[in-house]
């Protein structure tokens, strides 16, 4: 069985440009969710779909940060425009309804 | 404040040594997980406890909850180099039912040959 897939691996930018992630969770999982780690802390909780659709995004950054996913397959991330603070790994996790989230391998983001 | 937290933040033990990590609660827990990190990679799930008193091992790790207590502490013995990595516990705060993650810092493990 294949894994959560997410690229780019990695991802330099400057401040005030704009950045994609993508992530395309294992085949079935109606559950996606995006979470921001930054450096020597937990992954925080970005935002969670439920097939297509948003069930929280009480913590995305609105103001900047946008996610879709479209047919409930993939997931994008956008941050734009960018921010130094916004320097982290960018994961995804997706499950099947259970308990267990999969996680990918993550993006790391260094804004400079 | 911080809702998960961890002890101790980082732990440098010898190869072949019994070690432990501590997650504490502040709030009502209603399951906990354990997860593993490699630098730079992604989460590797080790084990999920749901109920008071509930113990689970796999390999040389075994994790307990204590529900009263709010804690959940992970064990490894006979510690190998493999076992180096960050550990980090998650809850479930909003409720039984929700697998939306609340995790703590993390703890840094190192073993040395």
């Amino acid at each position: 069985e294949a894994g959560v897939a997410q690229s780019p691996r990695y991802k330099i930018i400057e401040k005030r440009q704009s950045v994609a992630f993508w992530c395309n969770p294992i085949s079935g999982h109606a559950t996606l969710y995006w979470y921001q780690q930054i450096l020597g802390q937990g992954p925080k909780l970005l935002i969670q779909f439920q097939n297509n659709g948003v069930v929280d995004d009480s913590q995305l950054p609105k103001d900047r940060f946008s996610a879709e996913r479209l047919k409930g397959v993939d997931s994008t991330l956008k941050i734009q425009p960018a921010k130094l603070e916004d320097s982290a790994v960018y994961l995804c996790a997706s499950s099947s309804g259970g308990n267990e989230q999969f996680f990918g391998p993550g993006t790391r983001l260094t804004v400079l | 404040s911080q809702e998960l937290e961890q002890s101790p933040q980082s732990l440098i033990v010898q190869e072949g040594k019994n070690l432990t990590i501590n997650c504490t609660s502040s709030k009502t827990l209603y399951g906990l997980y354990w997860y593993k990190q490699k630098y730079g990679e992604g989460l590797i799930f080790l084990m999920m406890l749901q109920k008071g008193g509930e113990e689970k091992s796999h390999e040389k790790i075994t994790a307990k909850l204590d529900e009263k207590k709010q804690q959940s502490s992970l064990h490894i013995t006979a510690s190998q180099p493999s076992h180096a990595g960050i550990y980090l516990c998650g809850a479930p705060y909003s409720g039984a039912g929700s697998y939306q993650l609340t995790f703590g810092k993390g703890t840094k493990l190192s073993v040395i040959p």
